[in-house]
């Protein structure tokens, strides 16, 4: 079975500082694990996917997170927060490429905010 | 390439009335995956069709249903609306490579249902 768990509900940065978003896993396969941000009144759009390859994985807008087998962690930081960054934050597993379910795990979100 | 897109955008209803809700997924996709998301629930799986096929559904009540046509897009469903079906009602596409599925998901922006 797979769980995934954001610590944070929310993250309050100012513009210009570092980001950081938490999430741990749990999983009985090898997952692939994803980060997804939803805009306000949007539908999820993809930031990256970590699927086995190098753990450190760069996505779009600056985003990267890095997968910590040891630690069952998959982080999502930025260097530096823009106020277009203001939005909700997912955590997705899926274990349907290791032999487990293609039905992903959503957490239940964090949602950061950028001060100016 | 167009991405997913969901018809229509807004939707409201009163309690015990039908609803069609209507998703064209990415060319190329043949998976289709419904989510719930609901105000403080998170996203909950609702349904995935592929290939004309119910392949698993969540643990929703038998009056959500829905179905594939032959172009892959699909229709969800639901019957006897209920106060707590308000939510935003979100599509995904994933594609189907070598006889295998791709885990990542792309999601359309989502229908707003209201019911009254």
């Amino acid at each position: 079975a797979q769980s995934v768990t954001q610590l944070d509900s929310h993250v309050s940065v100012s513009e210009g500082t570092p980001v950081l978003l938490r999430c741990n896993y749990s999983s009985s396969y090898s997952p692939s694990l994803f980060w997804y941000v939803q805009h306000p009144n949007k539908g999820l759009q993809l930031l990256l996917k970590y699927t086995s390859a190098a753990t450190l994985v760069k996505g779009i807008n600056g985003f990267e997170a890095e997968f910590k087998k040891s630690e069952t962690s998959f982080h999502l930081t930025k260097p530096s927060a823009h106020m277009s960054d203001a939005a909700e934050y997912f955590c997705v597993v899926s274990e349907g490429a290791s032999g487990g379910s293609y039905i992903p795990t959503f957490g239940r979100g964090t949602s950061l905010i950028v001060h100016p | 390439e167009a991405g997913v897109t969901q018809s229509p955008t807004h939707l409201i209803k009163t309690r015990g009335q039908q609803v069609t809700l209507r998703c064209s997924p990415i060319s190329g996709h043949t998976s289709v995956y419904w989510y719930q998301q609901a105000l403080g629930l998170g996203l909950q799986f609702l349904l995935w069709y592929d290939e004309g096929e119910e392949r698993n559904r969540g643990n929703f009540p038998p009056r959500f249903s829905g179905r594939q046509f032959p172009n892959y897009s699909s229709e969800l469903n639901v019957n006897a609306l209920e106060l707590e079906d308000s939510a935003l009602y979100l599509c995904a596409s994933s594609l189907v490579s070598s006889g295998t599925y791709q885990e990542t998901q792309y999601f359309g922006p989502g229908t707003r249902l209201l019911v009254l």
